[in-house]
């Protein structure tokens, strides 16, 4: 089956410094990727969209300037959070999809941000 | 996207099954009923998925109302393992998939 490798899966950074996040699809050219974040007892919120090859969109509330998304390869996605506060300290998560409708996504394992 | 709205919670005995209720009234004829679950501390897992006719596979059925305004997962000898998060999601032409709250089911021994 399609597998999402997320990559870290955890990771502690200092206030003011950035951290890249990779999400790969390993056995499938992944079109269109998704990125969520997840604070603790709340659902996934999708922050952005990305296509291959174009810049993402961005959901309503979400600082592209701060979440820098690059989908430079059909395998490869990265987000990368740049000036990270305490505030960012959250669960991000990753999808991929092949944008058949009869398909469903497949998700990463998540990455544990910590900003201390 | 169509809305979906699902029991906060719910518990089950294990060995018994389980069925989780989504209501999706407002969903459209190209859009597909989706179903993950998601355990503490990890990425949601895929479990089924339909449009109009009920489905089958080695994880749950998925029953879908003629009307396709509501659908119901079974999870037909739900064990310890099963207790999490689950989301009803309902997926069309914008290609997105957004989260409700979903419904977060405790399997008890």
């Amino acid at each position: 089956g399609a597998v999402v490798s997320q990559h870290p899966s955890r990771v502690i950074c200092k206030s003011g410094t950035s951290v890249k996040i990779e999400c790969r699809s390993l056995d499938f050219q992944a079109t269109t990727m998704f990125w969520y974040r997840q604070f603790p007892k709340q659902s996934l919120m999708l922050m952005a969209t990305s296509n291959e090859g174009s810049k993402a969109t961005y959901e309503q509330g979400v600082e592209k300037d701060k979440f820098l998304i690059n989908h430079a390869s059909l395998t490869l996605s990265t987000l990368t959070v740049t000036s990270a506060h305490p505030e960012d300290s959250s669960f991000y998560i990753c999808s991929a999809s092949n944008n058949q409708l009869n398909y469903g996504y497949t998700f990463g394992s998540g990455t544990r941000l910590t900003v201390v | 996207d169509a809305k979906t709205t699902q029991p906060t919670s719910m518990d089950c005995a294990e060995g018994r099954a389980a069925n989780l209720p989504c209501n999706h009234s407002t969903i459209s004829g190209n859009e597909y009923v989706y179903w993950y679950r998601q355990i503490h501390s990890q990425g949601p897992q895929y479990i089924i998925h339909g449009l109009k006719n009920n489905e089958t596979n080695e994880m749950a059925s998925l029953i879908i109302t003629e009307d396709r305004k509501s659908s119901t997962l079974i999870l037909p000898h739900a064990t310890l393992r099963d207790t999490a998060v689950y989301y009803c999601i309902v997926r069309g032409g914008n290609n997105d998939m957004r989260f409700g709250a979903g419904t977060r089911l405790t399997v008890k021994p």
